[in-house]
């Protein structure tokens, strides 16, 4: 069973274009994240989603869009592609667990990326 | 701002050798430190973890040494594997559960 699904794998679109990749997790986990990896493998995050409400929004351009129906789906949805937005997109789930004190298992599941090609 | 600083940027090693990556943080607000292993094609995936009231963990032929005072954590492979090639990203974590990555080392074992 695949823990964190997103699809497409690949996507290959020209500049100005409106795209869109979704992302599933069967893991149970409440927080759903968007990871950018550029071509120097440097990996940022762009979002994070904790029971479909937003809890981070770094520093990204507002053609990008994430959409949360329930906390088991992210989509990223991307407006007006740019050249620059070529990368591989990763999307990954994980627990949030309140609090000092308590165990928790923080462990980040990735899926298995989207590359994305702006041309 | 790179939150976490990770050295060599590319690693070579030969069969059996020690591999050896480094990572700096400057954020005391951080409290857990995995390191996420990549292969090309796929997603990164957890190698091993420490939370820095330790200051070291082995799971088989790997090691997490942590420096709490330094501000620092590196990740030894021993008798590093062919099999062991592959991208090792550092990373740190703080209870708000925003993951920041080091830049990445790319290892590659010799056979």
């Amino acid at each position: 069973d695949t823990a964190v699904s997103q699809t497409p794998k690949y996507l290959v679109t020209q500049m100005g274009n409106d795209k869109s990749i979704k992302c599933e997790q069967n893991l149970g986990h409440d927080t759903m994240y968007w990871y950018k990896q550029d071509s120097k493998k440097f990996l940022k995050i762009m979002f994070s989603y904790n029971n479909k409400e937003l809890i981070i929004n770094e520093t990204v351009p507002n053609r990008f869009s994430p959409k949360s129906p329930d906390k088991a789906h992210l989509n990223l949805h991307i407006n007006s592609l740019e050249l620059g937005d070529s990368a591989v997109y990763f999307c990954a789930s994980s627990f949030q667990f309140p609090g000092v004190g308590w165990e928790r298992n923080t462990e980040a599941f990735f899926g298995q990326g989207t590359r994305l090609t702006v041309v | 701002q790179q939150q976490v600083k990770q050295s060599p940027q590319s690693l070579i090693v030969q069969k059996g050798g020690i591999s050896i990556i480094n990572c700096a943080y400057e954020n005391t607000a951080f409290d857990y430190f995995p390191w996420y292993q990549q292969f090309p094609g796929k997603g990164p995936a957890l190698l091993i973890a420490i939370r820095p009231d330790v200051s070291e963990k082995k799971e088989g032929r790997f090691t997490i040494s942590f420096n709490k005072s330094a501000k620092q954590f590196s990740l030894h492979i021993m008798d590093s594997q062919p099999g062991d090639s592959a991208t090792y990203f550092c990373a740190a974590q703080t209870g708000a559960n925003n993951l920041f990555f080091g830049t990445g080392t790319r290892l590659t074992v010799i056979p």
